[in-house]
């Protein structure tokens, strides 16, 4: 069974601050993805990465940043000087062996307050 | 052009009656899915489809009825509704494959009076 755990339920921060959203995943499969994506107010799921198993590299992206851990299973988000417009619930996912579904977390609210 | 269309965005109606909502996607995909989130945010898969075949249900009612006409299209027909089947119901696609992220329908929120 797949398991993906966010922690955090919300979260606020100013603006400019640097916030670190944590992903914890349980799996059993040897080769597996992971994602995040983005849902703002408008409401719409964005994609935001995909990591695989094999990869442990970081990755940034802009004020964007991932960190994937394997030895602790996490899958961690870091926005830098965080703005007004990265308010929004960030979904983290997890694709295993069983093709084409996808586990989602419960998803954090992130509050950017200008 | 949009790539995973929903419609309609708002469905109000009263609890007991049957709708259905259309999704459809534009991408060549072979996958296409069926996501309910309810007032928590929770997102959770209620079924997937690969090319026009069920391939996860995931222990959703009786009462909700995917189908797939083709591999561009997966409506959701829901019988006698319920109060509790309130909630915006997302259609997903993708390419099917464990690696692929899923491209998301603008989410049909559903209020059941």
């Amino acid at each position: 069974a797949q398991k993906v755990t966010q922690a955090q339920t919300e979260i606020s921060v100013v603006e400019k601050e640097d916030v670190t959203l944590d992903c914890v995943y349980e799996t059993r499969d040897t080769t597996y993805y992971l994602f995040w994506y983005k849902q703002p107010p408008s409401g719409e799921l964005v994609f935001l990465i995909r990591r695989n198993s094999f990869d442990e590299q970081n990755e940034i992206s802009g004020r964007y940043s991932w960190n994937f851990q394997k030895s602790t299973s996490s899958f961690n988000f870091t926005i830098t000087a965080s703005q007004v417009v990265d308010s929004a619930v960030y979904f983290c996912a997890l694709s295993g062996t069983n093709a084409g579904k996808s586990t989602f977390g419960d998803g954090t609210t992130l509050t950017v307050k200008p | 052009d949009t790539a995973v269309s929903q419609t309609p965005k708002y469905l109000v109606t009263q609890m007991g009656n049957d709708k259905s909502i259309k999704c459809e996607q534009n991408l060549g995909h072979d996958t296409m899915y069926w996501y309910k989130q309810d007032s928590k945010k929770f997102l959770k898969i209620m079924f997937s489809y690969n090319n026009k075949e069920l391939i996860i249900n995931e222990t959703v009612p009786n009462r909700f009825s995917p189908k797939s006409p083709d591999k561009a299209h997966l409506n959701l027909h829901i019988n006698s509704l319920e109060l509790g089947d309130s909630a915006v119901y997302f259609c997903a696609s993708g390419r099917g494959e464990r690696d692929n992220e899923q491209f998301f329908g603008p989410g049909t929120r559903l209020t059941v009076l």
